[in-house]
């Protein structure tokens, strides 16, 4: 059973433009949420994460908003460049050590 | 500071065959999580090792299993391969765990394929 979901496979966007990313969740007992980003041939990287208790945390051109109350969270990408494009996962756990990835959404921007 | 190491990175095998896939944490860093990732499934959860002790399952079948060693060099084995447990295989360290979120790095992977 997914508890996190990615219902976007994938995502096309203009340089310069706006990239959001979405994901939902089911497990109400989540309290952390991660977003990684993967390249081809490499493992996923640490991008951006948020506690339960915000709604919203921003890092540079990367801002992650959670919606507690309908299990969602999104990535945004502001601006999107062609380096960012890769494919991205979302993740959420209830326990310092066991995470929960969706099936990743892939980014391509383009030029 | 080297990153996490996984061996091998390609690994042909046949069906009923068995499998042992090695990862290397980072320095100083003693959890070490395992995760399949298949396409339109994701990472899929595996298990995680802390000094030496799973501490943490996912719901896979027992074919999989692994350890940790005293220096948290990290294995995990499956057996009776099947060809559904053709995926990328991934290994990630982190510093501690159990206290607090620990960011969580990743290797490279390896890509297992079951003939």
């Amino acid at each position: 059973d997914q508890q996190v979901k990615q219902n976007s496979p994938s995502l096309s966007v203009q340089e310069g433009r706006i990239s959001i990313l979405n994901c939902d969740y089911t497990n109400s007992m989540f309290d952390y949420f991660l977003w990684y980003k993967k390249y081809p041939a490499e493992g996923p990287t640490f991008l951006i994460s948020i506690s339960s208790i915000k709604d919203k945390n921003e890092d540079g051109r990367f801002t992650v908003f959670l919606n507690k109350s309908a299990k969602h969270l999104s990535l945004h990408i502001v601006p999107s460049q062609p380096g960012d494009s890769a494919v991205y996962f979302c993740a959420a756990s209830d326990n310092f050590n066991k995470f929960y990835f969706g099936s990743g959404t892939k980014l391509n921007v383009k030029p | 500071k080297a990153g996490v190491t996984q061996t091998p990175r390609y690994l042909i095998k046949t069906r009923g065959q068995q499998v042992t896939l090695s990862c290397s944490p980072i320095s100083g860093h003693r959890s070490v999580s395992w995760y399949q990732q298949t396409p339109g499934q994701g990472l899929q959860f595996l298990f995680e090792y802390f000094s030496e002790t799973q501490r943490n399952k996912g719901n896979f079948p027992g074919r999989f299993s692994g350890r940790q060693f005293s220096n948290s060099r990290s294995e995990m084995n499956v057996s009776t391969l099947e060809l559904g447990d053709s995926a990328l295989y991934l290994c990630a360290s982190s510093l501690v765990g159990g206290t607090d979120y620990n960011e969580q790095f990743f290797g490279p992977g390896t890509r297992l394929t079951v003939l």
